[in-house]
């Protein structure tokens, strides 16, 4: 089945830089990769989505990139705010995204002001 | 709310009793998940339903775990003779088809003591 490694576990960046964080799955068959980003206490709410037609999506401050060959994708958040800090999560699944999601451990996200 | 609904939000039980939990799916929406997320981890895939059809379910799912979803509409999940390591979140999301976003309800918090 499919594993999926997320880094780093905690990140804690300076408010108005970037944050990136990485993924890599083990199975070729996945071609959606999709960001949760869940607060303390709270349900998992998608931010970003990418499928494996496409190298690189951008919404805004959020970004992610595909590298399908190193089956490793990434989220990049520039100009960061209090309001970004969370867990977030990667997931892949296959079937577009039919079938069940494996996620990631998690990256708790943390702005400093 | 128009949102993914789940009941109860909580749910305190001793060991060996059986528990019940509702997902209450956004209106229309054909596909259901179930999810168990445990401290400090990404939800793991449980078992997932395109209407009333259960499609797949996860080596995580065993014998004590039953899921349904019989008008195609709500589902429940209903575990037997609960253990401690049954402790954890359990969510439930819902999406409009194959290829759409999975949206996640608040879940369930269930605690065997």
């Amino acid at each position: 089945g499919e594993n999926v490694e997320q880094h780093p576990s905690t990140l804690s960046v300076q408010e108005g830089d970037s944050a990136v964080i990485k993924c890599t799955y083990s199975d070729s068959a996945s071609n959606y990769f999709p960001w949760y980003k869940q607060e303390l206490g709270k349900r998992p709410q998608l931010i970003i989505d990418i499928r494996s037609n496409v190298g690189e999506k951008k919404d805004q401050r959020i970004a992610v990139t595909l590298n399908k060959t190193a089956k490793h994708f990434s989220l990049h958040i520039t100009e960061t705010q209090p309001e970004d800090s969370a867990v977030y999560f990667c997931a892949a699944s296959s079937g577009g995204g039919a079938d069940g999601l494996t996620f990631g451990k998690g990256t708790h996200l943390i702005i400093q002001p | 709310d128009t949102g993914v609904s789940q009941d109860p939000r909580h749910k305190i039980t001793k060991r060996g009793q059986n528990v019940t939990f509702r997902c209450d799916p956004i209106s229309e929406h054909n596909r259901l998940y179930w999810y168990r997320q445990t401290l400090g981890q990404g939800p793991e895939f449980l078992t997932y339903f395109q209407n009333e059809a259960q499609l797949e379910k996860s080596r995580l799912l065993s014998d004590r775990f039953s899921a349904e979803r019989p008008k195609g509409s709500f589902s429940t999940l209903e575990i037997q003779r609960t253990e401690q390591g049954d402790s954890a979140m359990y969510l439930c999301a819902s999406s409009l088809n194959s290829a759409d976003t999975q949206y996640f309800g608040p879940g369930t918090r269930l605690t065997v003591l």
